[in-house]
């Protein structure tokens, strides 16, 4: 089982350029998410979606954009990228019931310049 | 407002000393309650968690956690530790049958050979 696969791993951008990070899962999990992850704040929700066709905000959304089409991708886009992204995001995926832990990718690890 | 409150931030313990890392968490309804690991450059794995049933849960590598309703904790425990132990240590609580997760801001674990 591949599980939860994030690309790329690593990512530098120079401010305004726009890029999308890829998760894809093949657990047939109905819950998928963006998290970011900075020094000393753990790990902040951006976007989720609890099915093909839904998504909706988390606790810091702007900047970012997703989509889902399929039960397996959920990419996060990146339209104008800024220095404050420097992050290194997560992609986790999980039923949608919550009793169960989320799967988490290996991440990805932005730097904006 | 819905919250999760690690203690600790950054601790450092020599090898086979005792460890509790606190979780508190401010969350209406039944949770659920899980504590990931992050290794060094690495993703989030799952360390343990607790559902129902009996408070006191097991992990791996030796880690437990126990669940006091009372005081709305779950500290995580490991008699002695080592030191592939150093690691990163989150708190996160899901709300029961919701895919809301909410994560505490980690704890940094050092442990020095």
């Amino acid at each position: 089982n591949a599980g939860v696969t994030q690309t790329p791993k690593f990512q530098v951008l120079k401010t305004g350029q726009s890029m999308t990070l890829q998760c894809a899962q093949d657990m047939n999990h109905e819950y998928m998410s963006w998290y970011r992850q900075d020094p000393g704040m753990g790990l902040r929700l951006i976007h989720y979606s609890v099915g093909a066709g839904i998504t909706d905000q988390g606790e810091v959304p702007n900047g970012y954009n997703v989509s889902r089409s399929t039960t397996e991708d959920f990419p996060l886009r990146l339209l104008s990228a800024a220095p404050s992204q420097t992050s290194v995001y997560f992609c986790a995926s999980g039923p949608l019931t919550g009793d169960s832990p989320l799967h988490f990718g290996n991440g990805t690890r932005l730097t904006v310049t | 407002a819905q919250s999760v409150s690690q203690h600790n931030h950054h601790v450092i313990l020599s090898e086979a000393a005792s460890l509790e890392l606190g979780c508190n968490y401010s969350y209406g309804g039944t949770v659920n309650l899980f504590w990931y690991v992050q290794y060094p450059g690495q993703h989030l794995q799952l360390l343990l968690k607790y559902f129902s049933g009996d408070p006191l849960v097991k992990g791996i590598k030796g880690f437990e956690a126990e669940f006091i309703k009372s005081k709305f904790s779950f500290n995580l425990r490991k008699p002695s530790v080592q030191w592939s132990d150093t690691a990163e240590y989150f708190c996160a609580v899901s709300r029961r049958g919701t895919y809301k997760y909410i994560f505490g801001i980690g704890t940094r674990l050092k442990v020095l050979a």
